[in-house]
């Protein structure tokens, strides 16, 4: 079936620890886009990558990294400098600028807490 | 940048009933997209509907419609014949035809179906 995973679905890590969250896509999609969800703020985007080898910092990029080496995966490293990092992460896909589809679709979601 | 306001954080129907959710946004565009994304306690997104701004006709799918009123920047969803299965937070979101394919989301409406 094409869709996106995301793994793990919990994920526990220990204060001053980077961590990454992994995100896979077989869709064939050019776009791919990382959110935050927290309790009340709805999703806030952290990066977007319209193209292998590019991205771009959305709103709240401040102490995360990310990567798109290849066109199916897009990586997002939490990184000890992020103040709140338990939060519920959401990753996106879409197929750019194809004017026929133009939503985005979702995994299921990784939800990380950091003690 | 856009901005999606839902104005209503929770939202109550009774079963077969019909209710409507609020979404408005602020933007200086004229052609961009608009979505009601749906997600229920597995917080799998889910897109429920969308809605060309160049088309004038209101999308419809099913038991959901959208009202879209482009001039006052108003696109509200409409669930007839609510089912128990329509109880999640629902989102409006923007998609920005110029900005890098960004989509702006709102900060959802809970929305509760009682038997």
């Amino acid at each position: 079936d094409g869709g996106i995973t995301q793994s793990p679905k919990y994920l526990f890590r220990k204060e001053g620890q980077n961590v990454t969250l992994s995100c896979e896509q077989n869709l064939n999609h050019d776009a791919m886009y990382w959110y935050r969800q927290d309790p009340g703020q709805g999703l806030r985007l952290i990066y977007y990558s319209q193209i292998v080898n590019d991205f771009q910092k959305g709103d709240i990029a401040e102490g995360y990294s990310v990567s798109r080496e290849k066109k199916e995966s897009f990586p997002l490293t939490v990184t000890s400098a992020q103040k709140n990092p338990t939060a519920f992460y959401l990753c996106a896909s879409s197929p750019g600028t194809s004017p026929t589809s133009y939503e985005q679709y979702f995994g299921p979601g990784t939800r990380l807490t950091v003690t | 940048a856009q901005t999606v306001t839902q104005s209503q954080p929770e939202m109550s129907v009774q079963e077969a009933e019909t209710v409507t959710l609020s979404c408005t946004y602020d933007t200086s565009e004229s052609d961009y997209y608009l979505f009601w994304y749906k997600q229920p306690p597995s917080r799998q997104m889910i897109l429920v509907i969308r809605q060309e701004a160049y088309k004038q006709q209101n999308a419809t799918e099913n038991r959901f419609s959208v009202n879209f009123q482009k001039a006052a920047k108003s696109f509200s969803l409409k669930i007839s014949d609510s089912q128990l299965g329509d109880a999640a937070m629902y989102f409006c979101a923007y998609r920005s035809t110029n900005t890098g394919n960004q989509f702006y989301f709102g900060t959802g409406t809970s929305l509760t179906v009682i038997p």
